[in-house]
C-alpha cells in the first residue's frame, strides 16, 4: 500500500531561522513527488513536482529535494508570509495521488 | 485557482437529505477528482474521471456518487449525507502531466 508521511507534523521557526520539512514515501512505480501549500480556508496550492532522486526545484526560498525514499523543502531565511501548511503527495503509476499529513509551519516576526 | 470553481462553497444540510456539489473547470483537462479533507485523515480521494462518462473509485468512495457528462463539470452526489460526511471538499484537475490543480473547496456541514 502505498504511504506518505511528512514530518514534523508543526514548526515554529522564527524570521529568518531556516529549516526543513521531511516527506517519506513509500509508493510503487513513482511517476512523480508534489509540494503544494495550503493556507487556512483555501485548496492546495501547487509548489513543484520531482520526478527523479538527485532532482532539485528552487522558488523564491523554497528549494525541494527528492532521493529514492523521501523528499525535502528547504526553506531559507522564512518570513512570516511562508506560514501555511505544506503538503507533499507522491503519484503512482495508476496516476492517484497519496498525500501526507502536512507540515504546518509558523514563522515568527 | 487555475480556472477552477466549486459550488456552493459553504452548505448545511440535515442527515438523511441528498446533496450535490459541483466543480466546473474552464481549463479544458482530462482528469478531475474529488478529495475529502478531514483533521487527523489529511486529503483522501474519493472519485475520479479520466474522461466524459469515465469514472472510477477512489479510496473513500462509499456513501458518494459521480457523474460527468461534459468535460468542465464533476458533480458529487451524497445519496443520503450522514454526520460523517462532514468534511471540506476538494475538486482537482489535472492534465497528462500528473499534476494537480485544487479549487477553492466546499465547506459541508450535516447535522
Amino acid at each position: 500500500e502505498d504511504q506518505v508521511t511528512q514530518s514534523p507534523e508543526a514548526l515554529r521557526l522564527q524570521e529568518g531561522e531556516s529549516s526543513s520539512l521531511n516527506c517519506s514515501y513509500t509508493v510503487s512505480g513513482l511517476r512523480g513527488l508534489f509540494w503544494y501549500r495550503q493556507d487556512p480556508g483555501k485548496g492546495p496550492e501547487f509548489l513543484f513536482t520531482l520526478y527523479s532522486a538527485g532532482e532539485e526545484k528552487e522558488k523564491e526560498r523554497l528549494k525541494a529535494t527528492l532521493t529514492k525514499k523521501e523528499s525535502f523543502l528547504h526553506i531559507t531565511a522564512p518570513k512570516p508570509e511562508d506560514s501555511a501548511t505544506y503538503l507533499c503527495a507522491a503519484n503512482n503509476a495508476g496516476n492517484m495521488l497519496t498525500f501526507g499529513g502536512g507540515t504546518r509551519l509558523m514563522v515568527k516576526p | 485557482d487555475a480556472g477552477i470553481t466549486q459550488s456552493p462553497r459553504h452548505k448545511v444540510t440535515e442527515t438523511g437529505t441528498p446533496v450535490t456539489l459541483r466543480c466546473h473547470q474552464t481549463e479544458n483537462h482530462r482528469y478531475m477528482y474529488w478529495y475529502r479533507q478531514d483533521p487527523g485523515h489529511g486529503l483522501r480521494l474519493i472519485h475520479y474521471s479520466y474522461g466524459v462518462k469515465d469514472t472510477d473509485k477512489g479510496e473513500v468512495s462509499d456513501g458518494y456518487s459521480v457523474s460527468r457528462s461534459k468535460t468542465e463539470d464533476f458533480l458529487l452526489t451524497l445519496e443520503s449525507a450522514t454526520s460523517s460526511q462532514t468534511s471540506v471538499y476538494f475538486c482537482a484537475i489535472s492534465s497528462v502531466s500528473y499534476e494537480q490543480y485544487f479549487g477553492p473547496g466546499t465547506r459541508l456541514t450535516v447535522t
